[in-house]
């Protein structure tokens, strides 16, 4: 299995919403990211774990928490968030030097 | 500053000819490169590596040339074909595997 699996590919959901983003590799893969992007920029890193820990978070805010379960999944929970937030949130994972880095293809949110 | 640059914000090429894709950095401690392919509304598709200690990498239609003493990239699509075109970006990895991306550029293949 060389795939990064997200779930769900869309979501809509309302700024008083609960709702959680999932990332499945089994790839053996120790480090995993979430990306933001916006339509027509590159990808905006967001989180690293490595070994299941947290140890990059690029100054996001803490409408976004992410939980990493496991060395195979990936969450990022969504709380209050705003419609400027809109865009593809796309996971990661790759070896901790970087190697075999793989992309998912992504969830597209929408903030109403 | 942006650590990966590529210059070129779009590029057009005839079907059948070449496409070369530059990419310029300015992080020396980078040790390894790639490049992603994305099409309009799905993620990024990883393409070609190449890691710090070769100068060439080559995957089919597609070569990936580094140029460390320039800190200086480029990806050649040879012979370009309509369904390359597409957003090209370019990324380096840091020591810990985040990757800095450039701001892409976009390739159209002309029949």
């Amino acid at each position: 299995d060389t795939e990064v699996t997200q779930t769900p590919k869309h979501l809509v959901m309302g700024m008083t919403n609960k709702k959680s983003l999932k990332c499945e590799q089994h790839m053996g893969h120790r480090a995993m990211y979430w990306y933001k992007q916006k339509a027509k920029k590159p990808p905006e890193l967001m989180f690293v774990y490595s070994y299941e820990k947290l140890s990059i978070n690029e100054s996001v805010p803490s409408r976004f928490s992410p939980e990493c379960p496991n060395s195979s999944l990936l969450n990022l929970h969504l709380h209050a968030l705003q419609p400027e937030d809109s865009a593809l949130y796309l996971c990661a994972s790759s070896q901790p030097t970087g190697i075999g880095y793989t992309f998912g293809s992504g969830t597209r949110l929408t903030v109403v | 500053d942006q650590q990966v640059k590529q210059n070129s914000p779009s590029l057009s090429v005839q079907e059948g000819r070449i496409s070369i894709l530059n990419c310029d950095y300015t992080n020396s401690m980078f040790d390894y490169f790639l490049w992603y392919k994305k099409y309009p509304a799905e993620g990024p598709t990883f393409l070609i590596s190449i890691s710090s200690i070769k100068d060439k990498n080559e995957d089919g239609r597609f070569t990936v040339f580094l140029n460390k003493s320039a800190k200086h990239l480029s990806l050649h699509i040879v012979p370009s074909q309509p369904g390359d075109s597409a957003v090209y970006f370019c990324a380096a990895a840091e020591s810990q595997g985040n990757l800095i991306f450039g701001k892409g550029t976009k390739l159209s293949v002309k029949p």
